[in-house]
Formats: C-alpha cells, sequence, structure tokens
C-alpha cells in the first residue's frame, strides 16, 4: 500500500507556480520522498527526490518540512505539457516503487 | 536514443492465446521491472529482475513468465490471456542505488 495522501486533483494556470502537497506522516528515517510524473499515454517520469534537505534541478523543487510528515513539489513556470498526473512516493533506496493515486494536475490556459 | 524500449506498443489477441512483450535498456542498468496499468489507471509492480535474478515477483499468476536472457532485455511472456489481462503494461529499469526508475511508453495488451 502507498504511505502518501495526496489531493486527487488540482488546477494551476499557466505560468504560474505549481505547489502540489503530499502527506507521508508515517515515513521512516530511512525513507526517501520520490515524484514521477504520469503524462497521459506515457510511461511514468521520475522528476526529483529527497530525504530531508529541499532539492532543486531542472524540472523542479521538493520541500520537505522538518519533521518530513509533508512535502511539497513546486514547478516554478506551470506549462500546458505539466499536465500530469503526479505521483509522491516514499521508499527506502533500492526498495520497489509503489504508486499510489496521485494528483491529477490540470494546467489552465 | 530510446533508452527504454518496448515491442510491440500494442497488441491485440484473442482469449487463450500465448503473447510475449519485449523490453531493451541501453542505459547500463543493472535492474528492470514490469509494472502492469490496468483500466482504472493504477499502476502495479510485478517483476523485478537484478542482473538476470529474479528479485521480485508481486503474486502475479504463474501464466505470466519473465525472462531474462542478459541484464539489458527483461521480456514478459503471458500463456492463456484472459480478459482481465487487458491493460498497459510498462517495462522500467534502474541502476541502484536510489536512482530514479526510467520508464518505457508501454504496451496497451487488449485481450478480446
Amino acid at each position: 500500500d502507498a504511505k502518501t495522501t495526496q489531493p486527487p486533483s488540482m488546477d494551476c494556470a499557466e505560468g504560474r507556480a505549481a505547489n502540489l502537497p503530499c502527506n507521508h506522516s508515517t515515513i521512516s528515517g530511512n525513507e526517501y520522498v520520490y515524484w514521477y510524473r504520469q503524462i497521459h499515454s506515457q510511461g511514468p517520469q521520475y522528476i526529483i527526490h529527497g530525504l530531508k534537505n529541499n532539492e532543486t534541478n531542472e524540472m523542479a523543487s521538493l520541500i520537505i518540512t522538518e519533521d518530513r510528515k509533508s512535502s511539497t513539489l513546486i514547478l516554478p513556470h506551470a506549462t500546458l505539457r505539466d499536465t500530469a498526473v503526479y505521483y509522491c512516493i516514499v521508499r527506502v533506496v533500492d526498495d520497489k516503487i509503489i504508486f499510489g493515486k496521485g494528483t491529477r494536475l490540470h494546467i489552465l490556459p | 536514443d530510446t533508452a527504454v524500449s518496448q515491442t510491440p506498443k500494442y497488441l491485440v489477441t484473442q482469449m487463450g492465446n500465448d503473447k510475449s512483450i519485449k523490453c531493451e535498456q541501453n542505459l547500463g542498468h543493472d535492474t528492470m521491472y514490469w509494472y502492469k496499468q490496468d483500466s482504472k489507471k493504477f499502476l502495479k509492480i510485478m517483476f523485478s529482475y537484478n542482473n538476470k535474478e529474479l528479485i521480485i515477483n508481486e503474486t502475479v499468476p504463474n501464466r505470466f513468465s519473465p525472462k531474462s536472457p542478459d541484464k539489458a532485455h527483461l521480456n514478459l511472456h503471458i500463456n492463456s490471456l484472459e480478459l482481465g489481462d487487458s491493460a498497459v503494461y510498462f517495462c522500467a529499469s534502474s541502476r541502484p542505488p536510489g536512482n530514479g526508475y526510467t520508464f518505457g511508453s508501454g504496451t496497451r495488451l487488449t485481450v478480446v
């Protein structure tokens, strides 16, 4: 079973920052937070992951609260191509990935 | 260059037939996976192989038999296909430790 809770859907205006929340209140000390997304009819795509520090790459930023019980994925300037289902996953390094239901993000023109 | 490639992209077949889906990765990854995404869009892991050795088998019916001839290939053979096998099957690969998975573009299997 997935160990995360995400809102089923969200809207964001094109050009704005999309902030996707994720709750993982039972996360263990050795579990990382991973984010993937699945654009319609494509395979899931890795976005970013982190343990306790905030992380940033060319796609997104990941903000993890100090108690590690929740995190936020930030897409700084959302475009229509960011419309997808976003999955927040917690896992021990090298453990299998278990996908939950994710958040369906709609980018509005 | 395609990192994880699956063939075929679409597969329509009759109940009771036997079919195979092929997967190849050119990333030099050690571990490969098969996932199934059903009509409700849930993604579930089926199998995982590390250097040709089976490490995860998630209570998949034994009609499904993965085969890994080398660490760059993980094929999925399905015997006696049933209507409930209709789904999109995704292959993925990763290089531990801690790296993300790279997924293929999926194979849409329809059993009629």
